[in-house]
């Protein structure tokens, strides 16, 4: 089992519908959670973090936490084409390491 | 303020040859963490440096290491280089080793041939 597991997709939504991206880890002791967006051929950039159960909104991105679960999630909503990459989930274990996982490509169609 | 900053952008190497990657951290940071990240994975954390010395290395051979200076940059030194090193190599930068926010620079693309 991979310590942080995530569909690799490709999940293809037309423009202006949610986009819901899931989760799941491993580790019942990992502390913080965060999502990065990566472009093609760039370098992943960070869009959200989340440290408790609960959601956690920032402008159309929403995330979502359920440490019971070991579930964490993103959704974007009204998407838009400049949305399409692959989105990486990242859970931070103790000592500041970060484990991802495979990421999953979203495609948002005009 | 500054942001992660690396260097080079990208790199050809020929196998069995050594080489240095280049970070400059975030303004106000003094933690650089290094990932490779090879053709549709997720990044694999190498290691980490806290204020120059190493906190954390992940499965990764002794031929990777590296360096933290005082101004807090940093370098990833690869020797005996092999085919399967060529990838996106990631410097990411945090205020502290713990749980807090990471932020990236723009990676090295090794490919050795």
């Amino acid at each position: 089992q991979k310590e942080v597991e995530q569909n690799s997709g490709p999940l293809s939504v037309p423009e202006g519908a949610i986009a819901s991206l899931n989760c799941t880890y491993s580790d019942r002791v990992s502390q913080s959670f965060f999502w990065y967006r990566q472009y093609s051929g760039k370098s992943p950039e960070l869009i959200m973090s989340i440290y408790s159960n609960g959601d956690k909104e920032d402008g159309r991105f929403t995330a979502q936490l359920n440490k019971a679960s070991q579930y964490v999630s993103l959704l974007i909503r009204d998407s838009q084409p400049s949305d399409s990459a692959t989105y990486l989930c990242a859970v931070n274990r103790q000592g500041g390491k970060l484990i991802f996982g495979q990421g999953t490509e979203l495609s948002v169609k005009p | 303020e500054t942001g992660v900053t690396q260097s080079p952008t990208h790199l050809i190497k020929t196998r069995g040859q050594q080489v240095t990657l280049r970070c400059s951290s975030q303004s106000g940071h003094n933690t650089v963490s290094w990932y490779q990240q090879a053709l549709g994975q997720g990044p694999q954390f190498i290691f980490q440096y806290y204020r120059e010395e190493e906190n954390g290395r992940g499965n990764f051979p002794p031929r990777f290491s590296g360096l933290q200076f005082p101004n807090y940059s940093s370098e990833l030194n690869v020797n005996a280089l092999e085919l399967d090193d060529s990838a996106l190599y990631l410097c990411a930068s945090s205020t502290s080793r713990g749980y807090t926010e990471a932020f990236f620079g723009q990676g090295t693309r090794l490919t050795v041939v």
